[in-house]
């Protein structure tokens, strides 16, 4: 079936340092990883997002990797500044024979940086 | 576009009445999903549309849940009756999605509580 662990569940970093975020999942079938910043009081927010085809992708300061033969894939926020706190998702998804299938996600990780 | 739509932000009724959640999704958009948030569990699909139709169902917790999208630019979740255990932030969202899943966009959400 489809599963998404994530670790750590708190993660505390200083300013300025890096921060990273792992997840597994089950499902072989799974093909696109995205990865949500929440806020409090408002919805999940979309900051990166990998296929199973491609091994690494960097937007600035965020990175995501992903190992399909280990089914694991992670976040990495290098430079962490005070707006970066907030809770993390990792999410998994595949295609279903109706088009669109929908996200599994990680149970969070609220992200502190400390000043 | 003004994002994904969802009406009323706050909801509190009481046991045993009967619930209805509204959105409307990103214009465009052929994909439409129904989450549900709590500490405990975290971020659930609950159902999930394409092209208007329901394409799985399996999340939703009990038959005392259900859900409509009549057209491309309404969705609702009813809750009828409601429990206190449904109390939860209702997240709707949307993506446009072909062949590939693309970046799904979540609404601010509904905070229910039943008392």
């Amino acid at each position: 079936g489809e599963n998404v662990e994530q670790h750590p569940s708190t993660l505390s970093v200083q300013e300025g340092d890096s921060a990273v975020i792992k997840c597994t999942y089950s499902d072989s079938a799974s093909n696109y990883f995205p990865w949500y910043k929440q806020e409090l009081g408002k919805g999940p927010q979309l900051i990166i997002d990998i296929r199973s085809n491609v091994g690494e992708k960097k937007d600035q300061r965020i990175a995501v990797t992903l190992n399909k033969t280990a089914k694991h894939f992670s976040l990495h926020i290098t430079e962490t500044q005070p707006e970066d706190s907030a809770v993390y998702f990792c999410a998994r998804s595949g295609l279903s024979g109706g088009g669109a299938d929908g996200l599994t996600f990680g149970k969070g990780t609220h992200l502190i940086i400390q000043p | 576009d003004a994002g994904v739509i969802q009406s009323p932000r706050h909801e509190v009724t009481e046991m045993g009445q009967e619930v209805t959640l509204r959105c409307k999704p990103i214009s465009g958009h052929n994909s439409l999903f129904w989450y549900r948030q709590t500490m405990m569990r975290g971020l659930e699909l609950l159902i999930y549309f394409n092209n208007n139709v329901p394409i799985d169902d399996s999340g939703m917790p009990e038959d005392r849940f259900s859900a409509k999208m009549p057209n491309a630019s309404f969705s609702t979740l009813k809750i009828q009756p409601s429990e206190p255990r449904d109390s939860a932030v209702y997240f709707c969202a949307s993506s446009a999605t072909g062949a590939l899943n693309t970046e799904a966009f979540f609404g601010q959400g509904t905070r229910l509580t039943v008392v």
